[in-house]
């Protein structure tokens, strides 16, 4: 089976701070997300990646960054944490191949900006 | 932009049939409609995609209209197990990135 491994279920920072939020997928997956899930707005893509060191802007990327070193590790990072970026961040990954490929999710980081 | 509509909540009594539907109006013709759930503090799992038939897997049937505009995913006998939240999604053009709605949260009752 399909895992993505995200590094934290629960995190607490301080406003200011730089925030790394770390994802790991084993299938060898070309694609790689970074969403946040907030009460009554659903998921929202944040950024994603095809490739190694590619990334592309998703449906909110202000005040985030991301990085893709390896083709298994996606790091989404919050240059200086705000309290309105308390929120679940959830991580998922796909391959790219003729016919339908779905998205696998991880459980998801719980952050609190303090 | 690819956008889907489905109800806030529906409700449904443990045993029965459950129909879920959603409105992608602007999906194109060639993408497929996938469907995710999302159990208590997990991350959304794949439920099932079609394109243009029914389709029909362990986990639940699609039914797509004609002109791809709607679809329904019906759970043919819930249990307490199916309550989640339901996401009816499709690929916004010709990446790989996926438009979520708010989904539908399923109340399965006793």
């Amino acid at each position: 089976d399909v895992k993505v491994t995200q590094s934290s279920r629960y995190l607490v920072k301080r406003t200011g701070e730089k925030v790394f939020l770390e994802c790991v997928q084993d299938m060898d997956h070309e694609n790689m997300f970074w969403y946040r899930q907030d009460p009554g707005l659903g998921l929202r893509l944040i950024y994603f990646s095809y490739d190694v060191k590619m990334k592309e802007k998703g449906d909110i990327p202000e005040g985030y960054s991301v990085s893709r070193e390896k083709k298994e590790r996606f790091s989404l990072i919050l240059e200086s944490a705000s309290t309105n970026q308390t929120s679940m961040y959830l991580c998922a990954s796909s391959s790219t191949g003729t016919g339908f490929q779905p998205q696998h999710f991880g459980d998801g980081t719980r952050l609190s900006i303090l | 932009d690819a956008k889907t509509t489905q109800p806030n909540s529906m409700e449904s009594n443990e045993e029965e049939p459950v129909h879920l539907p959603c409105n992608h109006s602007t999906i194109s013709g060639t993408d497929y409609i996938h469907w995710y759930r999302q159990l208590p503090s997990q991350g959304p799992e794949y439920v099932i995609h079609g394109l243009t038939s029914n389709v029909n897997n362990r986990m639940a049937s699609l039914a797509i209209a004609e002109d791809r505009k709607s679809s329904t995913l019906i759970l043919h006998r819930a249990t307490l197990r199916d309550a989640a939240v339901y996401y009816c999604t499709g690929r916004e053009g010709g990446s790989e990135k996926l438009v979520f709605g708010k989904g539908t949260k399923l109340t399965v009752n006793p």
